[in-house]
């Protein structure tokens, strides 16, 4: 069975531009959750997605923004790329939204704003 | 001052030697504190999770504890390999919602 897949691997952009990372979570699976991982750093929540509805957001501006297909397939958006946005952006897939369930990661999006 | 806290920042050991790694947490409530080694680029992959009610749980030559009371856990190594060169990130549900809360991670180098 395919673990989480991620696309783009990585991604190369300039200030003020825009983004939309793409994840594809473990079959059977309906919750989906972002991260952020800033080089050195461990990762953080930026939001979760369970049945297509937010169920949690970090604290992130709102230039970022996600959403959830009904495959449960998601999108990260970011609006007004910073140079603070270039960062490693991880998602993870569970079986259902507590997070008290076993979420898996996958290979991430490396992404560079410069 | 992060709610997960992990030490040592960075390790250096040789081949075959043990090691442990430290994880202090300050967040209540607590529901599961989780283990995780990530490879550089890599998305983090699971070692162990604990819930509240258990105070060790191994994985191969991975051995998590728990001290609830104190809020502390530390993940043992056995018989480092080379491949065990990662970063070790300590986190879990801390807190209300559902989102996990993680450490700033150990840097393990394992060398010849």
């Amino acid at each position: 069975d395919a673990g989480v897949t991620q696309s783009p691997t990585h991604l190369i952009k300039t200030r003020g531009q825009h983004v939309t990372l793409r994840c594809s979570p473990i079959s059977g699976h309906k919750s989906v959750s972002w991260y952020q991982q800033v080089l050195g750093q461990g990762p953080q929540f930026i939001f979760q997605y369970y049945e297509k509805e937010e169920r949690g957001r970090g604290n992130f501006p709102d230039r970022f923004s996600a959403r959830q297909f009904p495959n449960y397939s998601s999108e990260l958006n970011v609006n007004a790329l910073l140079l603070g946005d270039s960062a490693l952006y991880l998602c993870a897939s569970s079986l259902v939204q507590t997070a008290s369930y076993e979420q898996y990661f996958g290979p991430g999006t490396r992404l560079t704003v410069t | 001052k992060n709610q997960v806290e992990q030490s040592p920042q960075s390790l250096i050991i040789l081949e075959g030697k043990n090691c442990t790694l430290q994880c202090n947490y300050t967040v209540s409530p607590f529901s599961n504190l989780r283990w995780y080694k990530q490879d550089t680029g890599r998305g983090p992959v699971s070692l162990t999770i604990m819930t509240f009610s258990e105070n060790t749980k191994s994985n191969g030559r991975y051995t998590a504890t728990l001290d609830a009371d104190t809020k502390q856990s530390s993940l043992h190594i056995t018989a480092s390999q080379l491949s065990d060169s990662a970063s070790y990130i300590c986190g879990g549900r801390l807190g209300g919602g559902n989102k996990l809360t993680f450490g700033t991670g150990t840097q393990l180098k394992v060398e010849l």
